[in-house]
């Protein structure tokens, strides 16, 4: 199971891009990279997942480069409920032992 | 919408006493998990199992059990609560790895 690192904080500014970058140096190759978004007393929802290149739906992108030991989620045009914690998780099909980081605890201010 | 389920939502108890939170989801998944997490800090897997009668502790150590006696079904006991457990315990299931891990509300546990 690949460990990942995040920033532990980051500050935008409403109807900006937020880029958060999360390093996985370990990665191994049947791993997926999974991010999650989590508000206060909630339990994480998931919000993308990707293999390589990039990956989009209708709330975020997210890019892994071709040695995939990073990965970066992209939020376009942010609002003030996008404050939140943001993980990411590098794991196998198998997931079988899914271990979260720190997360990015995201603050988006008016 | 991803239905799983934990009850209760909020729990206060004394010192000593036997808890069982539960949880249950209806999505008919193998795999299921469950965190602890305290306000502000990481999320902690204490327990997972990957289908019935199979449970396998996670990385974090805990004074609590869990069991899988049926597929939608995994309640976690405390025998006997002390207040270090106080703690908002987070049940999630999946079905492999693709498509992440479906989370419940928690239960925000409180032992006085």
């Amino acid at each position: 199971l690949a460990k990942t690192t995040q920033p532990i904080s980051m500050d935008s500014y409403e109807g900006q891009e937020v880029n958060i970058t999360c390093s996985h140096n370990n990665i191994a190759t049947n791993d997926y990279i999974t991010w999650y978004q989590q508000f206060p007393s909630q339990g994480p929802r998931f919000i993308i997942q990707g293999y390589k290149t990039k990956v989009t739906n209708e709330v975020a992108s997210l890019f892994i480069p071709a040695d995939r030991k990073s990965s970066t989620l992209s939020l376009p045009r942010v609002s003030l409920s996008d404050t939140a914690v943001y993980y990411c998780l590098a794991a196998d099909n198998a997931g079988n032992m899914l271990t979260f980081g720190g997360g990015t605890r995201l603050m988006v201010k008016p | 919408e991803a239905d799983i389920y934990q009850t209760p939502r909020y729990l206060v108890i004394g010192t000593g006493k036997k808890i069982t939170l539960e949880c249950s989801q209806t999505m008919g998944h193998d795999k299921m998990y469950w965190y602890q997490q305290d306000p502000g800090m990481e999320l902690h897997l204490i327990h997972y199992s990957y289908g019935v009668n199979s449970t396998e502790k996670g990385d974090l150590s805990s004074e609590s059990t869990v069991s899988r006696i049926r597929t939608e079904h995994f309640p976690l006991t405390l025998e006997s609560a002390r207040p270090s457990h106080t703690s908002q315990y987070l049940c999630a299931s999946s079905e492999g790895w693709l498509g992440g891990l479906f989370f419940g509300s928690g239960t925000q546990l409180s032992v006085l």
